[in-house]
């Protein structure tokens, strides 16, 4: 175990709906990572919030968008949902300082599916 | 721009038999690199990682990985399989280079079976 927690494990939502993903980092951690997982692929980076700001974006549309709070927790918002943004959503932890910081350690995941 | 290429989607092998998963990189940067496997309906565990001290890295449950420059390789192995290893199995190079090991771009994986 990471000490890394998402939630739910599972959603479905119908296309158009939005969505809110969470995750708890580990302890000690101030960085938090999204990826997407859709079937069969690896994961893909999403965005990364350090200190309450987006550091770093991949090639994902606006209407992804997240959330790191105080307590170093974090959401990720996707709104008008499309088909294809059915994947495993992972939420990875890490703890940076300035340019150094430490390997990613990463939840179980949130399984959504977009009817 | 970084990237890595996972050579074999899928690789077959008899328990107690040697496994070889292979992995090419490219990167702008001097690369961290890393193996990370994937079990059913689990998240990603990291099984060992290169950045830029021993050439050969040692990870856990036996696994070993050889970074190769020259060969721009980091190909992961195991003396002897076990039925538990059968999962997905990941090669990963750090985004921005050695110093960002947290911004990940993983290949598209490699599914290692086993058999009794």
């Amino acid at each position: 175990e990471t000490g890394v927690t998402q939630s739910p494990t599972h959603l479905i939502k119908t296309r158009g709906q939005q969505v809110t993903l969470r995750c708890s980092s580990q302890s000690g951690h101030n960085t938090v990572s999204w990826y997407q997982q859709a079937l069969g692929q690896g994961p893909q980076f999403i965005f990364q919030y350090y200190r309450e700001e987006e550091n770093g974006r991949g090639n994902f549309p606006p209407r992804f968008s997240g959330l790191q709070f105080p307590n170093y927790s974090s959401e990720l918002n996707v709104n008008a949902l499309e088909l294809d943004d059915s994947a495993l959503y992972l939420c990875a932890s890490s703890w940076r300082e300035s340019e150094m910081n430490t390997e990613a350690f990463f939840g179980q995941g949130t399984r959504l599916t977009v009817v | 721009a970084q990237s890595v290429t996972q050579l074999d989607s899928h690789v077959s092998v008899s328990e107690g038999t040697p496994v070889l998963l292979r992995c090419n990189y490219s990167s702008s940067y001097s690369p961290s690199l890393f193996w990370y496997v994937q079990h059913p309906n689990k998240g990603l565990q990291l099984l060992l990682k290169y950045t830029s001290a021993a050439t050969l890295v040692k990870g856990i449950n036996g696994f070993e990985a050889e970074f190769k420059k020259s060969e721009t390789s980091f190909h992961l192995t195991k003396p002897s399989a076990h039925m538990s290893d059968a999962a997905e199995y990941f090669c990963v190079v750090s985004a921005f280079g050695r110093y960002n090991t947290d911004k990940l771009i993983f290949g598209t994986g490699t599914r290692l079976q086993v058999f009794p």
